[in-house]
């Protein structure tokens, strides 16, 4: 079975600080992971996909399959960053829809 | 943004009702979801289509129903057997199943009277 595992439902941070949000996941073969983020008043969007490599408003997440992990790290955090996080999973078959995890809430605080 | 709509943006619904959420897309994708938005819990998939007059149930399925007659829309009915029906409705699109970018349409907030 798939599953996606956000351990931090709130993480709240200093301005300037370091932030990782922790994403782990659960799935036999080899998946593809992705960050989704959701801000104020705003619609939920891509943030980043590992098979993309890119650093996207400073943040990256590298795909760790020994840990299962795709945490998402930004070296210092900004007001603006505050947003619901989400990540997700798609399993190599290609035919089913995106396994998400329940969320963590950023908050940066000045 | 935009290419993804819903409509209305806030829904109120009274004891026993049914009441339908639109959602269209321009984006010529052929893949359509339903989510449901409550603190705490994430995203829960109610329903997805992966191409017309085709939709299968997601993890959350009872109490809704859903068709896809057109590419471009795929109306959620949220029916009286849905108890708790008050939250947050997210529609996305994406050009197939797998690992597509989904495109989140800006929500309805259902309230229940």
């Amino acid at each position: 079975a798939q599953r996606v595992t956000q351990p931090e439902k709130l993480l709240s941070v200093f301005k300037g600080a370091p932030v990782e949000l922790k994403c782990n996941y659960s799935y036999s073969g080899s998946p593809e992971l992705f960050w989704y983020v959701q801000y104020s008043r705003q619609r939920l969007q891509l943030l980043l996909r590992h098979i993309s490599r890119e650093s996207i408003k400073g943040f990256t997440a590298d795909l760790n399959k020994g840990e299962t992990s795709f945490h998402l790290k930004k070296p210092f955090a900004q007001e603006e960053d505050s947003a619901m996080y989400y990540c997700a999973l798609s399993g190599n078959s290609g035919n089913t829809p995106l396994v998400f995890g329940k969320g963590t809430r950023l908050s940066v605080i000045a | 943004d935009g290419g993804i709509t819903q409509s209305p943006k806030y829904l109120f619904r009274k004891e026993g009702q049914n009441v339908t959420l639109s959602c269209e897309q321009n984006l010529n994708h052929d893949a359509m979801y339903w989510y449901r938005q409550d603190p705490g819990q994430g995203l829960r998939l109610i329903y997805y289509s992966q191409i017309v007059n085709d939709f299968q149930k997601g993890d959350i399925a009872e109490g809704y129903s859903v068709s896809r007659e057109k590419k471009e829309s795929f109306p959620l009915t949220v029916t009286s057997a849905q108890k708790n029906p008050t939250a947050f409705y997210l529609c996305a699109s994406s050009v197939g199943l797998g690992p597509r970018t989904q495109y989140f349409g800006p929500g309805t907030r259902l309230l229940v009277l």
